[in-house]
């Protein structure tokens, strides 16, 4: 079946840089998706999501790019945090109400003070 | 609100057992989710449910089964555990409609076949 995959499984910076954390997509069809932060022990946490319709949306602290032609999403968080350390999901829904995600493997954010 | 709430956190079975996983929101939602990770995976999906009394496979439905008499209940049933199955279950709601289709996660529970 489609899948949704991540470029790097673990990246590790330094206090107050940005972090920018990586996801392809192989399901051209599809128009929803979603990052969520996983702290150890915890259950996901809503980060931001975007519609295929759009190219970049902003949180707080927190960008998520789309580019459709390459089928590549990313996630931007700037001066990045301690709090921030955790694993991060990219996952891919599409069809009727959108009813169900695709997650990917995820990437291990790594935060050094 | 407490949100998804999850019973039990953790649980170990022999293989065979059988056992039964409550999911309960309070959040009105209409869709929710039976998911697993295993370690240094993302989350598969394994059966969900799109209102009261449907419930439909996800990704991994086999050695699964799922039951939503009630709107703010999602029951996900083992009925012969094997070693497999080990792995953490998290179960998620969302609305059915509006802007976002955010699911909510609960604190997931841990569960060990010996």
């Amino acid at each position: 079946g489609e899948s949704v995959g991540l470029h790097l499984p673990t990246l590790s910076v330094q206090e107050g840089d940005n972090s920018i954390i990586n996801c392809a997509y192989s399901n051209s069809a599809s128009d929803y998706f979603i990052w969520y932060k996983q702290e150890s022990g915890k259950g996901p946490q809503f980060i931001i999501d975007i519609r295929s319709n759009m190219d970049k949306r902003q949180g707080q602290r927190v960008t998520v790019l789309l580019n459709k032609t390459v089928k590549h999403l990313s996630l931007q968080i700037a001066a990045t945090q301690p709090g921030d350390s955790a694993v991060y999901f990219c996952a891919e829904s599409t069809g009727t109400g959108r009813r169900a995600l695709t997650f990917g493997s995820g990437t291990r954010l790594q935060v050094q003070p | 609100n407490a949100g998804v709430t999850q019973t039990p956190k953790f649980r170990v079975l022999k293989t065979g057992q059988s056992m039964t996983l409550l999911c309960a929101q309070d959040m009105n939602h209409e869709y929710m989710y039976w998911y697993r990770q295993d370690p240094g995976m993302g989350l598969r999906l394994i059966h969900y449910s799109v209102g009261e009394g449907t419930t439909a496979k996800g990704e991994v439905p086999d050695g699964y089964n799922v039951s939503r008499l009630k709107k703010q209940n999602f029951l996900l049933g083992l009925e012969s555990a094997a070693p497999s199955q080990t792995s953490v279950y998290f179960c998620a709601s969302r609305q059915q409609t509006g802007g976002s289709y955010e699911q909510y996660f609960g604190p997931g529970t841990r569960l060990t076949v010996t």
